[in-house]
């Protein structure tokens, strides 16, 4: 069972069509982030969020930290192919056992057709 | 330029043959941490660093080990590979924990191990 059950797994949309990805989990998160994904590359940091029920934007990216802190949301506004990629989420728990713990939910794989 | 660097950047070898997976970075980070990644599963931690000297087990540590001698440089040994290791291997830094605010984790561009 993963700690962060990010979905869907596989997304296929066409351009201009908007798309929202999910990261859930049952424990509280000090911290989650949302990592982007190229073939071949290590993750790029995308944004990260730490306040319960903040909402931080970048371009027609909108991420949503859940109030309780045990959720977040990526929403893509029309999107371009250039968003293509693996998307994943990211939550350092808040709890002293697991401090230096980051956990990571499965991935989002994004295609975006022109 | 600010970077993780991990060597080599694949690697095929044979069950049991006891390799050293490098990593380095140059931007003085307290945090390194080494992950793996599977289809479907993401990425998962084997082992994390707070400092010199002080690792820790993620959630997946078995048939890993690490060391910390140097605030650089994070190692990940695996002493007698096995088939299921195959993988693709991440190693990542950041200034503090995770846990403090906002540290964006730093990766290198990943390991391919494949043990036959």
């Amino acid at each position: 069972t993963q700690l962060l059950e990010q979905s869907p797994q596989f997304l296929s949309i066409q351009e201009g069509e908007n798309l929202t990805v999910y990261c859930n989990s049952s424990s509280v998160f000090s911290s989650l982030q949302w990592y982007r994904q190229e073939p071949g590359e290590g993750p790029v940091l995308l944004v990260t969020v730490v306040t319960g029920g903040e909402v931080k934007k970048l371009k027609r990216l909108t991420f949503q930290f859940g109030d309780a802190r045990k959720d977040s949301s990526l929403h893509i506004t029309a999107a371009q192919p250039g968003d293509t990629g693996l998307y994943l989420c990211a939550g350092a728990l808040a709890t002293g056992t697991s401090y230096g713990k980051l956990t990571f939910g499965q991935g989002t794989i994004l295609t975006v057709h022109p | 330029e600010a970077q993780v660097t991990q060597n080599p950047r694949y690697l095929i070898t044979v069950t049991g043959k006891k390799l050293t997976v490098t990593c380095s970075q140059n931007m003085n980070h307290e945090y390194m941490s080494w992950y793996r990644q599977d289809p479907g599963l993401g990425l998962r931690q084997i082992y994390y660093s707070m400092n010199v000297e002080v690792t820790d087990k993620g959630d997946v540590p078995e048939g890993y080990k690490v060391s910390r001698k140097e605030k650089r440089n994070f190692p990940l040994i695996l002493e007698s590979p096995s088939p299921n290791q195959t993988s693709l291997y991440f190693c990542a830094s950041s200034l503090w924990a995770p846990q403090t605010s906002n540290q964006p984790q730093h990766f290198g561009d990943g390991t391919r191990l494949s043990i036959l």
